[in-house]
């Protein structure tokens, strides 16, 4: 089956800098990669995703790449602000549409 | 209506007991889900219902029994839990079970769940 590895595990950074969270996939037919940003005692929500006929996506702060020849991509933030403070999972879903999460980054931005 | 609803939002049960948690979606969506999470871990998905039929179990233990009476409602029946069975339960839906270009799954906000 497929195996999610996401890397860091912590994050913390400074209000206004950047942070990227990376994320490796081990199934070559995984083709859909969502972002989930999940609060504490909150749901997963989706903040981004990316398809695999696509090598990236924006949208305003935040952007996804994904590079298929080397199974991984990544979450990137700028200018961040402390509500960005959460944990954010990476999953990969092949077309079963059964998502396998990565292990999870918690993202602290300091003030 | 664009929400994942759960009820209850917590529970407490004893290794006996027997008990149900529900999930709902009027958004339309084909494929629901069930997913355990445990603190700081991220969710494992349970099952897998597409077109009201159940299509991926992943290989839960039968003290969890899932039901899918309608397109739009989801149920989770537990029955003699362990208390390592404690975790928060996320259903999820999304629109198109086959996957392909509709295949975003939404989150409801979960019941948390104590086994005693």
């Amino acid at each position: 089956g497929e195996n999610v590895e996401q890397h860091p595990s912590t994050l913390s950074v400074q209000e206004g800098d950047s942070a990227v969270i990376k994320c490796t996939y081990s199934d070559s037919a995984s083709n859909y990669f969502p972002w989930y940003k999940q609060e504490l005692g909150k749901r997963p929500q989706l903040i981004i995703d990316i398809r695999s006929n696509v090598g990236e996506k924006k949208d305003q702060r935040i952007a996804v790449t994904l590079n298929k020849t080397a199974k991984h991509f990544s979450l990137h933030i700028t200018e961040t602000q402390p509500e960005d403070s959460a944990v954010y999972f990476c999953a990969a879903s092949n077309a079963g549409n059964m998502l396998t999460f990565g292990g999870g980054t918690r993202l602290m931005v300091k003030p | 209506d664009t929400e994942v609803t759960q009820t209850p939002k917590h529970l407490v049960m004893g290794m006996t007991n027997k008990k149900s948690l529900k999930c709902e979606q009027h958004m339309g969506h084909r494929a629901m889900y069930w997913y355990k999470q445990k603190a700081k871990k991220p969710p494992e998905l349970m099952f897998v219902y597409s077109y009201e039929k159940l299509s991926i179990n992943e290989s839960v233990p039968s003290r969890f029994s899932p039901e899918c009476p309608n397109s739009s409602l989801l149920n989770l029946h537990l029955h003699a839990l362990q208390p390592e069975d404690s975790a928060l339960y996320l259903c999820a839906s999304s629109q198109d079970p086959s996957g392909g270009l509709r295949d975003t799954q939404y989150f409801g906000p979960g019941t948390r769940l104590t086994v005693l």
